[in-house]
């Protein structure tokens, strides 16, 4: 059963605009959020994250959204750049944040047009 | 050495036999993870290690998988006879002390294709 959920598998945007990625999570427990970017043939890296306790975390052009209510979070990326072309994990711990208990979303991947 | 280093990039196998994966972490790290990607899926952890030993094994699905960390740095995924369902990217990641989620250095991972 996937607790994280990221439905739209791509998103396509014009250089300059706003990237809007959305992942959607069951577990109530959870209370530590994290976006992850994968280039092709390396591992992910780290980019931002959100605790349960704070509904937004700004990052220069990176900016989390927590609803807690919604079981819903989003990551806004503006103005987009050619260089965030990537593959975007959503991941969500609850209780403690090592990374022996982070549960993935299945990725949206990134593509900005020059 | 400057990034975590995995070994080896591709491993292409018959079903039924063994596999090791190696994974060298950022010098300095005591703690250590492997997570394992399959197609389509995001990452799910496997196991995780501080120092030389497994704190966290919860993850491995079965006891044909095993991994070890004898001297607190290089550690070996271990896959006693292969399966199809194995075939994925075996990923690697370290961190000072056990610390954050968000200080995880990941590898680029080790791709099984299991025939």
């Amino acid at each position: 059963d996937q607790q994280v959920k990221q439905n739209s598998p791509s998103l396509s945007v014009q250089e300059g605009r706003i990237s809007i990625l959305n992942c959607d999570y069951t577990n109530s427990m959870f209370d530590y959020f994290l976006w992850y970017k994968k280039y092709p043939a390396e591992g992910p890296t780290f980019l931002i994250s959100i605790s349960s306790i704070k509904d937004k975390n700004e990052d220069g052009r990176f900016t989390v959204f927590l609803n807690k209510s919604a079981k819903h979070l989003s990551l806004h990326i503006v103005p987009s750049q050619p260089g965030d072309s990537a593959v975007y994990f959503c991941a969500a711990s609850a209780g403690k944040t090592g990374a022996n208990n982070l549960f993935f979303g299945t990725g949206t991947r990134l593509t900005v047009i020059p | 050495g400057a990034g975590v280093s995995q070994t080896p990039s591709n491993k292409v196998t018959e079903k039924g036999k063994y596999v090791e994966l190696r994974c060298d972490p950022i010098s300095g790290h005591t703690a250590l993870y492997w997570y394992r990607q399959s197609l389509g899926q995001g990452p799910e952890f496997l196991i995780y290690f501080q120092g030389t030993g497994a704190a966290d094994d919860s993850g491995l699905p079965n006891d044909r998988f095993f991994a070890v960390r004898p001297e607190g740095s290089v550690s070996t995924l271990k896959i006693q006879r292969t399966e199809r369902g194995d075939s994925a990217v075996y990923l690697c990641a370290s961190s000072p002390s056990g610390a954050g989620a968000n200080v995880l250095t990941f590898g680029a991972g080790s791709r099984l294709t299991v025939l």
